[in-house]
Order: C-alpha cells, then sequence, then structure tokens
C-alpha cells in the first residue's frame, strides 16, 4: 500500500477565490478517488480518476489526474462556504483502502 | 437504494463498559471496511472484512477490538472494556468488489467514553 501525501494540510480562503489542493505517490495510482467529509458527517464520494492526463469537472470542481498516474489535483473555482469540508484522496484498487490525512478547507464568507 | 447504515450515531459508555457498533452496507455490496477518526485528524483505516472473513486487521489494536462480519446481518465492531482514548468516530465503509473500490460511507458512530 502506498502513502499519500496531501497538500496544504489546511486552507483557509475568502469566498470567491479559487483554490488548488494536490494528492502525490510516490508509485502509480491504478485509479484514485477524491472525496469530501463535512463535519458530524462521513465522507461523499466526488469522483473517480482511472486514465492519465484525465480531467473530469463537476460543476465548480476540477479534477486532473497526473499524466504518469502518480498525482492528481482538485481546483475549485469561486469557492463557496458550503464548499468548506475536509478533500480527502484515496487510491483505488487497493485492499485497505488508505486515505490521505486530507485537506481541510475552509471559505469564509 | 439505501446507502450505508451505522447504528447507534450516537453512544456513550463508561469506563470499562463494551461497546457495539454496527454497520449494514449497501445492498449488493461484500465488502465492509472500518476506520476510526479522532476530532481535526483524517480516517484512520482498522479493518477490511468480507462475508465470514477478516481480509486485513492490521490497523486494529490487538487487544480489547474485534471485528466481525457476519453471513448474515451487519457488520459488528466491537470494543471491550473500553478507555477515555477510545472516544472517537467510528466510520463504516461498503464496496461492491476489491477491483472496483468506490466506498461508501455511513454517516459515523460516535462513541463518547465518560
Amino acid at each position: 500500500t502506498q502513502l499519500l501525501e496531501q497538500s496544504p494540510q489546511f486552507l483557509s480562503i475568502q469566498e470567491g477565490e479559487n483554490l488548488t489542493v494536490y494528492c502525490n505517490s510516490s508509485s502509480v495510482f491504478s485509479s484514485l478517488q477524491w472525496y469530501r467529509q463535512e463535519p458530524g458527517e462521513g465522507p461523499v464520494l466526488l469522483v473517480t480518476v482511472v486514465t492519465g492526463g484525465e480531467v473530469k469537472k463537476l460543476k465548480r470542481l476540477t479534477f486532473q489526474f497526473g499524466d504518469a498516474r502518480k498525482d492528481s489535483s482538485l481546483h475549485i473555482t469561486a469557492a463557496q462556504p458550503g464548499d468548506t469540508g475536509l478533500y480527502l484522496c484515496l487510491e483505488g484498487g487497493s485492499e485497505k483502502l488508505v486515505f490521505g490525512k486530507g485537506t481541510k478547507l475552509t471559505v469564509n464568507p | 437504494n439505501a446507502g450505508v447504515m451505522q447504528n447507534p450515531r450516537h453512544l456513550v459508555r463508561r469506563r470499562g463498559q463494551e461497546a457495539r457498533l454496527r454497520c449494514s452496507p449497501m445492498k449488493g455490496h461484500s465488502h465492509v471496511y472500518w476506520y476510526r477518526q479522532l476530532p481535526e485528524e483524517g480516517l484512520k483505516f482498522m479493518v477490511y472484512l468480507q462475508k465470514e472473513n477478516i481480509i486485513d486487521e492490521s490497523g486494529m489494536p490487538k487487544e480489547r477490538f474485534s471485528a466481525e462480519f457476519p453471513k448474515e446481518g451487519p457488520s459488528i465492531l466491537r470494543i471491550q472494556q473500553v478507555v477515555r482514548g477510545d472516544s472517537a468516530a467510528y466510520f463504516c465503509a461498503s464496496s461492491g468488489t476489491v477491483m472496483n473500490t468506490e466506498a461508501f460511507f455511513g454517516q459515523g458512530t460516535r462513541l463518547t467514553v465518560v
């Protein structure tokens, strides 16, 4: 099982700003999933990326999978307070389903 | 199609008591994962089970903690003789197959040991 590094660990921004968070590994991902966890709730699956170079969009969220499949990024455009939460990446295809430590995002009104 | 159901949502136990946390996976899912989360921290893997089998329990403390996923009924995470340090949120996830590891989470059980 490879270690996933997420950065930054904490991010606090104002409503309307753009941001990017990252998930990196020294090994190749078979696939990668992004989740968001809001306070007091369980993580919710946002997207799965499988193909190197793949880009997926979910409203104001853009997910990119690196060409070498060792990294992924999540870009949020015009962040809103409702985007506040813990963003987690997960290596797909692994038995343990080990998460990165996450990026805690706070969007201030 | 019901999602992953965990109960209870909140559980208070006195030190030394037993805590039983239940997880019913999504319909058709045969893989269950348990995680522990402390405040302001990420999800720490505890155990991975399939029906009637523990596949990987490397994240589970050796003492007082056990998990099962019987042929019928929910998966159970059992903590014996709870201590204050066991206070945390415990999340369960289920997936269909290992290769299709889109995992879906329950809302968690918040255990408080007093």
